[in-house]
């Protein structure tokens, strides 16, 4: 069993659309949870960024964690077409030292059709 | 402020052949970090440097891959020989400093190679 687990879709919604997307994890070690956006040809960027478990918003995106379902998820609000890419949830264990490695999941493509 | 540099964008090349990848961080961070994403991955880190010291190469297949960060600043990244498996895109990124979780990784565009 991988330690993340991403469903990879491909996942294509209508403009507007609010759009859900969702990873798991296995080990109660990650503590830390990230969401980044990867556009065709390019590196990823880093969109969304939580520690505790609950919500947290930042415009149209809105970043959730159970901890105790072990479950964080990704949604975006009036989605557009801008917003087509490859969604990739990561996490960092907690007691990392000097080394807080990024697991990543394996990406959702999203496409936002206009 | 500019990001990272990554080169050559693209890369051919035959099995058994070596390729080089170089990256520029951004000014002033410290920690380097070159990661693999096989085609419908995430990506998978291969060897993280602070300053120009190792941090974790675990995952670094060193039997053919090497890296080195001197003086600090910039890094490569070599395979020598190259196997089929091998292609993939090889992204450097770089933080502030490793050592918070929260200090955000920065990645280049990539470098897209294909072993034929």
């Amino acid at each position: 069993q991988k330690e993340v687990e991403q469903d990879p879709g491909p996942l294509s919604v209508p403009e507007g659309a609010i759009v859900s997307l969702n990873c798991t994890y296995s080990n109660s070690a990650f503590q830390y949870f990230m969401w980044y956006r990867q556009y065709s040809r390019k590196g990823p960027e880093l969109l969304m960024y939580t520690y505790s478990s609950g919500n947290k918003e930042d415009g149209r995106f809105t970043a959730q964690v159970d901890k105790s379902s072990k479950y964080i998820s990704l949604f975006i609000r009036d989605s557009q077409p801008s917003d087509s890419a490859t969604y990739l949830c990561a996490m960092i264990k907690g007691s990392g030292g000097s080394n807080y490695k990024l697991t990543f999941g394996k990406g959702t493509l999203l496409t936002v059709n206009p | 402020e500019a990001g990272v540099a990554q080169s050559p964008r693209y890369k051919i090349i035959e099995k058994r052949q070596s390729v080089a990848f170089w990256c520029n961080p951004i000014s002033g961070h410290a920690t380097l970090y070159w990661y693999q994403q096989i085609l419908g991955q995430g990506p998978k880190l291969l060897i993280q440097f602070q300053n120009n010291g190792v941090v974790d190469d675990s995952q670094l297949p060193k039997d053919r891959f090497s890296a080195e960060r001197l003086k600090g600043v910039d890094s490569t990244l070599k395979i020598q020989p190259a196997k089929l498996e091998d292609s993939a895109v090889y992204l450097c990124a770089s933080s502030l400093v490793g050592s918070r979780p929260a200090n955000e990784q920065f990645f280049g565009p990539g470098t897209r190679l294909t072993v034929l």
